[in-house]
């Protein structure tokens, strides 16, 4: 069936590192992609998304781009900053309107 | 224009009990979904209301079970608790039931059964 895995966490940066979370998914036929995010003590926000095959999704400095030769949704942002310290989840959505999240990575970012 | 609310934000029951979380979408929002958020885990689909009907359903037993009313609000009840449904319940809304956009996650109830 249809799965996600991503990384496991916690990885810990300093400001202004680079990041890197990565995603994998299972899927058949192209399903769309998304990255939410969950600030401490509050609801998943869709942070970007992406729904076909070599679309970059963007938002906030974060950046993924859907690449179905590796079935691959990494996240990235090139200077993190200590409020992007949250768990971020990678999640795909296919033929029903469900989305399938991976189980979540915590980023800390210190000063 | 307020987001997606859900309440209570945290209760414990006790194992055998029965449990309702509410709902309430986001202003213009017309289908609601309901996941459960196990610790360390990411977030499970349980099911899906639109028209005030189930219109799709995850991998869980019949003791989960909701409700939409017309006014889109909806509950999720849960019977006979066992410990592992301790967990962190997300309602979420969109409009329409094929409609591609943004999903809007509420805060959350947490449930503790001891």
């Amino acid at each position: 069936g249809n799965s996600v895995t991503q990384m496991e966490g916690p990885v810990t940066l300093s400001e202004e590192a680079f990041l890197t979370i990565n995603c994998t998914y299972t899927a058949t036929g192209y399903p769309s992609l998304f990255w939410y995010v969950q600030y401490p003590g509050e609801g998943l926000q869709l942070l970007l998304k992406a729904t076909k095959a070599d679309d970059k999704g963007s938002n906030k400095g974060f950046e993924a781009t859907y690449r179905k030769e590796t079935t691959s949704f990494h996240l990235e942002k090139g200077s993190v900053q200590v409020s992007d310290s949250a768990v971020y989840f990678c999640a795909l959505r296919h033929n029903t309107d469900k989305l399938i999240f991976g189980t979540g990575t915590r980023l800390q970012v210190f000063p | 224009d307020a987001g997606v609310t859900q309440s209570p934000t945290h209760l414990i029951k006790t194992r055998g009990q029965q449990v309702t979380l509410r709902c309430s979408p986001k202003s213009g929002h017309d289908t609601v979904s309901w996941y459960q958020q196990a610790l360390g885990q990411g977030p499970q689909f349980i099911f899906q209301y639109y028209e005030e009907e189930e219109r799709q359903r995850g991998n869980f037993p019949d003791r989960f079970s909701g409700h939409q009313y017309p006014n889109y609000s909806s509950e999720l009840n849960v019977n006979a608790l066992l410990l592992g449904d301790s967990a962190l319940y997300l309602c979420a809304s969109r409009t329409g039931l094929r409609n591609t956009g943004e999903l809007f996650f509420g805060e959350g109830s947490r449930l503790t059964v001891l």
